[in-house]
């Protein structure tokens, strides 16, 4: 799996957009962008994943630079529950494959 | 509500004792696995399945063991054998097809009496 690098927090008015960035340089061609947030003492949430083209939930837009080297989660009004660590994987799919989760995003949401 | 179901959300350990951590789910999901989550850490993984009757050792296996008799099942227990079993204990499962996510439970908690 291709390597990612976040920056370990970022702070976010309540009501405003939060951004979140991810850096994977190393990324291959078949491997998709995942992201995944994990609020205190909870299981990890799946928020989106891509591949090359930008994709929208109703939880959150994931926009894919054209070279695929960088990634940007949005999430579009952030409220304090959306305070959590967030994290961005990169993988080739395949059914067996664990998911690495590195260091992550902590994202305070703050009023 | 389709979801993945973790029980206990507490668990005690006598030194010494097996204990079992459930993890159901009603997804239909033919993948399940299961993570060890330590404080401040990612993910490692223990063990997963990706059909019943069939399993495969993770990252970290030793002092662990699994069964998945059934489609919806796939409980882990916590052998003796595990020196170091305080943790936060973590089941998913991941629907068919290469790009599904995994969907996790709400995690069980061990400690050590």
């Amino acid at each position: 799996d291709a390597k990612t690098t976040q920056p370990p927090s970022m702070d976010c008015a309540e009501g405003r957009a939060a951004n979140l960035p991810c850096n994977h340089s190393t990324i291959s061609g078949n491997e998709y962008v995942y992201w995944y947030r994990q609020i205190h003492s909870q299981g990890p949430q799946y928020i989106i994943h891509g591949l090359k083209n930008n994709e929208t939930n109703e939880m959150a837009s994931l926009i894919i630079t054209e070279d695929r080297k960088s990634s940007t989660l949005i999430l579009p009004h952030a409220t304090l529950r959306d305070t959590a660590v967030y994290y961005c994987i990169v993988r080739v799919a395949d059914a067996g494959n664990m998911l690495t989760f590195g260091g992550g995003t902590r994202l305070m949401v703050k009023p | 509500d389709g979801g993945i179901t973790q029980s206990p959300k507490y668990l005690f350990r006598k030194e010494g004792q097996n204990v079992t951590l459930s993890c159901e789910q009603n997804l239909n999901h033919d993948a399940m696995y299961w993570y060890r989550q330590d404080p401040g850490q990612g993910l490692r993984l223990i063990y997963y399945s990706q059909i019943v009757n069939d399993f495969q050792k993770g990252d970290i296996a030793e002092g662990y063991s699994v069964s998945r008799e059934k489609k919806e099942s796939f409980p882990l227990t916590v052998t003796s054998a595990q020196k170091n079993p305080t943790a936060f204990y973590l089941c998913a499962s991941r629907g068919q097809g290469p790009y599904q996510p995994q969907h996790f439970g709400d995690g069980t908690r061990l400690s050590i009496l």
